[in-house]
């Protein structure tokens, strides 16, 4: 068990529907990242916030959007659905922002789009 | 930007063997590298990391990797395989982007099957 929790745990939805999934960080640790993995491109980097602000950004869609809570939780919002959103969604967490720092995965969000 | 290669996306080996996964990795910089276990149905777990520190390094459950700065490559080893190493592994860099932020990049995966 990392500490990270995320849920829900799988989400079954339709085309162009709207989603939430949520993160909470390891204790102590002030980043959240998000990851999605599929079959066809593997681990890819979506966004990085730490403390409340965005960081980093990597190939998110416009669709989708996240945020950090000052409790330190994020969401991440999957909107208008496609059939190639379906993916496993991580949450990862580190203490730090930047540097080079290994991170900390959550169980993962499995979302469906049918 | 940095890049990691994992060569072969599946790899089979009998229990009690070795077991060799390979990553070679892409950086303009030091890199700092790691490797990640997933087993069915879960998140990743780490297994090791390389932070420029000794070139050796030993992670959990047995496993160990080498950095070879001439040969751009981290690849992982475990003596001897037991049955709950069947998982899938990534090799992952860890990259700096834009001022204050970080990110992994992941190789595309190796997944480990043990033969009894």
């Amino acid at each position: 068990d990392s500490g990270v929790t995320q849920t829900p745990k799988h989400l079954i939805t339709a085309t162009g529907q709207r989603v939430t999934l949520r993160c909470s960080p390891r204790s102590g640790d002030l980043s959240v990242y998000w990851y999605q993995q599929s079959l066809d491109q593997g681990l890819q980097f979506l966004i990085q916030y730490y403390n409340g602000e965005e960081r980093a950004k990597g190939n998110i869609l416009e669709r989708f959007s996240a945020q950090q809570f000052p409790d330190l939780h994020s969401e991440l919002n999957l909107s208008s659905l496609e059939l190639g959103d379906s993916a496993l969604y991580f949450c990862a967490s580190s203490v730090a922002g930047g540097g080079r720092v290994e991170q900390y995965f959550g169980p993962g969000t499995r979302l469906t789009v049918t | 930007a940095q890049s990691v290669t994992q060569l072969g996306s599946h790899v089979s080996v009998s229990e009690g063997a070795l077991v060799l996964l390979r990553c070679n990795y892409s950086s303009s910089v030091p890199p700092y590298l790691f490797w990640y276990v997933q087993y069915p149905n879960q998140g990743l777990q780490l297994l090791l990391k390389y932070t420029s520190a000794a070139t050796l390094v030993k992670g959990i459950n047995g496993f160990e990797a080498e950095f070879k700065k001439s040969e751009t490559s981290f690849h992982l080893t475990k003596p001897s395989a037991h049955m709950s190493d069947a998982a899938e592994y990534f090799c992952a860099v860890s990259e700096i982007t834009g001022a204050a932020g970080n990110k992994l990049t992941f190789g595309g995966g190796t997944r480990v099957l043990v033969k009894p």
